[in-house]
């Protein structure tokens, strides 16, 4: 039961252009979203987090959207940089009051972005 | 900011044997710690979540007698593969969490270990 899911496992776009990278969750108990940056061999590297309380969240060129109501949220990098290339994991935790704080991750999403 | 140390990087070890994976929080003290199992091209799927100075809690379908899970400190937890197999081999990460949380929620993971057994 996947409760966490990037549907699209990867993703192509310009230089200078807009990656969406997209999210939904069916647990409606999360209430704090991650988004995580990956290389191969590499742990996850923290991007910008949300909490359920707000709908987006800005930190330079990273913005995140949820839309609790869709149980949807998207990552949004503009403009997009060759080094911006990498995976990409959505991770959301249901226990923000209480004492087991694990994160459900997605599959990640694959990103590529071209010169 | 908050930095997690684990090693080894990488290892190579024979079929039967155990491989010990540590994981540390170099500047905070974590309370709780978390494993991490990766395959390729697949999601982080968490074994177990360790406390300091409990037994650790393992996620369904995880062998406990298998994976070992020792948190003796505020610093400090290991991950012992035990008599590991080839269908052992995969890429370990682990995680902490300051209880100081911040924006990300306090999570700091590893680097990342990437076991396998021949």
């Amino acid at each position: 039961d996947q409760q966490v899911k990037q549907n699209s496992p990867s993703l192509s776009v310009q230089e200078g252009r807009i990656s969406i990278l997209n999210c939904d969750y069916t647990n409606s108990m999360f209430d704090y979203f991650l988004w995580y940056k990956k290389y191969p061999a590499e742990g996850p590297t923290f991007l910008i987090s949300i909490s359920s309380i707000k709908d987006k969240n800005e930190d330079g060129r990273f913005t995140v959207f949820l839309n609790k109501s869709a149980k949807h949220l998207s990552l949004h990098i503009v403009p997009s940089q060759p080094g911006d290339s990498a995976v990409y994991f959505c991770a959301a935790s249901g226990d923000s009051g209480g004492s087991n704080y694990k994160l459900t991750f997605g599959k990640g999403t694959l990103l590529t972005v071209n010169p | 900011g908050a930095v997690v140390s684990q090693h080894p990087s990488r290892v190579i070890c024979k079929s039967g044997t155990s491989v010990k994976i540590e994981c540390r929080s170099l500047d905070f003290q974590a309370t709780t710690m978390f494993w991490y199992r990766q395959f390729p091209k697949q999601s982080l799927m968490l074994m177990a979540t360790s406390n300091e100075g409990s037994k650790a809690t393992y996620e369904q379908g995880v062998e406990k007698d298998k994976f070992l899970i020792n948190h003796a400190s505020l610093t400090l937890s290991t991950l012992t593969v035990t008599s590991a197999h080839p269908e052992d081999s995969s890429f370990y990460i682990c995680s902490a969490r300051d209880i100081q949380q911040g924006s990300n929620y306090g999570y700091t993971f590893g680097s990342g270990t990437r076991l396998t057994v021949v």
